[in-house]
């Protein structure tokens, strides 16, 4: 199973929005509403995000944001802090019981 | 709370065996399916392996197939990782994850802070 398909850096400035992309297949992102996010900070744990496409879980921000076109999900974070400064991984369900993860992307807050 | 926490990592030869274990906490262990996620020294994450709530299921990435096991014992609250035939690209921070709602749904909610297996001779 191939890893889905993440930009390797995005960056914004405070205040600003920054999309980031997520692209799979019609095997995985493109056949099924299971697509998480997860923000990892240097030398610490991956934290959900966002789950299934859109949903976001209790505490995290609403700045926030999920939705999926087709085989591409994005993550949208609104209103950008210095805090969300951190590596952000999506991840699919890729059918047969398999999931995949995608390569990862560097959020830089200028 | 949530608690995860993951031990046994260390160096091992190639070829050798390893077991990891992830001592769970403030949870109904035995309500939830488990997964294990390795990440590689400065690389992404990788799916390794989930086991179903009861342990009645188990899969795995074709990267580890035949050589891991995971397996929980839901009476010591504790989930495993038994690493066998043990390989350079192996070496990783493995972490444990809780998986919460349909497992298809892949929803990791809670991790581990990892431990890191080096294979090297």
């Amino acid at each position: 199973q191939s890893a889905l398909t993440q930009p390797p850096s995005a960056s914004g400035s405070p205040g600003q929005s920054v999309t980031i992309s997520c692209t799979g297949t019609s095997s995985d992102v493109g056949s099924y509403n299971y697509v998480s996010w997860y923000q990892q900070h240097p030398g610490k744990a991956p934290k959900l995000m966002i789950s299934e496409v859109t949903k976001r879980p209790s505490g995290v921000p609403d700045r926030f944001s999920g939705s999926k076109s087709g085989n591409t999900a994005s993550l949208t974070v609104s209103g950008l802090q210095a805090e969300d400064e951190a590596d952000y991984y999506c991840s699919s369900y890729a059918g047969s019981n398999n999931w995949v993860f995608g390569g990862g992307t560097k959020l830089t807050v200028l | 709370q949530v608690q995860l926490v993951e031990s046994g990592g260390g160096v091992v030869q190639p070829g050798r065996s390893l077991r990891l274990s992830c001592a769970a906490s403030g949870f109904t262990f035995s309500s939830y399916g488990m997964h294990w996620v390795r990440q590689a020294p400065g690389k992404g994450l990788e799916w390794v392996a989930i086991i179903w709530f009861d342990g009645s299921d188990k899969y795995y990435a074709d990267s580890v197939k035949g050589r891991f096991t995971i397996s929980k014992d839901n009476f010591r609250d504790t989930l495993y990782l038994e690493m066998n035939s043990l390989r350079a690209e192996d070496t990783a921070v493995y972490y444990c994850a809780r998986t919460s709602g349909t497992p298809g749904a892949g929803i990791l909610d809670y991790w581990g802070q990892g431990t890191l297996v080096t294979v090297s001779s």
